[in-house]
């Protein structure tokens, strides 16, 4: 099956800097979709991005996904340390009706 | 406000037990799903459902069964716990728009 892969697995910054993290995928999508989750807790929907689209903002989000490279990218600008938690991508594919995970990125905000 | 409801947020068994995890959606959602997560294998898959007492396999189900005969209600069952279920299980419902999640149940089988 396919499955989201993010990159980096942790990764650590200040307050106030920006946050990148990559998800790569294998098969065509219909849509890809980024998700939060706070420790212990259940996931958060946070922005979806479709195939024909290449760049999507949401507050201090900014998702962009390049379907030739099978690739997207999460950018959060201006970084809290409430934004400290773990980022997943979703891949929705053309064939099934189900997402599949990657296994994440965890991110630590340091004030 | 739409939500995934999650019967236990904290959960202790003994091996060997039947354990039933509840889940509840109030969006009228037909796609429903079980996944356990685990540190360092993401999230994956149990069982799904895309409609009242349907069911389907996901990629880990051994050990698992579920029941749907509401649509609103998905039931996780392990017919015989053990510690090696121990782990955190998200169950959600879905559109093609996104997943909306529960908060989860921790489970502990000792």
């Amino acid at each position: 099956s396919q499955q989201g892969e993010e990159d980096p697995q942790a990764l650590s910054i200040q307050e106030g800097e920006n946050a990148t993290m990559n998800c790569s995928y294998k098969t065509s999508i219909n849509n890809l979709q980024w998700y939060r989750q706070n420790s212990g807790r259940g996931l958060v929907h946070l922005i979806l991005i479709r195939s024909n689209e290449r760049e999507k903002h949401s507050g201090r989000l900014r998702v962009t996904l390049d379907t030739s490279k099978k690739s997207s990218s999460l950018l959060i600008t201006a970084s809290r340390a409430a934004d400290t938690a773990s980022y997943f991508c979703a891949t929705y594919d053309n064939y099934g009706q189900n997402f599949v995970f990657g296994p994440g990125t965890r991110l630590s905000v340091l004030p | 406000d739409v939500k995934v409801t999650q019967s236990s947020r904290y959960l202790v068994k003994r091996t060997g037990e039947k354990v039933f995890l509840e889940c509840v959606q109030d969006m009228d959602h037909e796609n429903m799903f079980w996944y356990r997560q685990d540190p360092g294998l993401g999230l994956r898959l149990i069982y799904f459902s895309y409609d009242v007492k349907m069911k389907e396999k996901g990629d880990i189900p051994e050990g698992y069964s579920v029941s749907r005969e509401k649509k609103e209600r998905f039931s996780l069952i392990l017919e015989s716990a053990s510690t090696n279920q121990t782990s955190m299980y998200l169950c959600a419902s879905s559109t093609a728009y996104g997943y909306t999640f529960g908060s989860g149940t921790r489970l502990t089988v000792v």
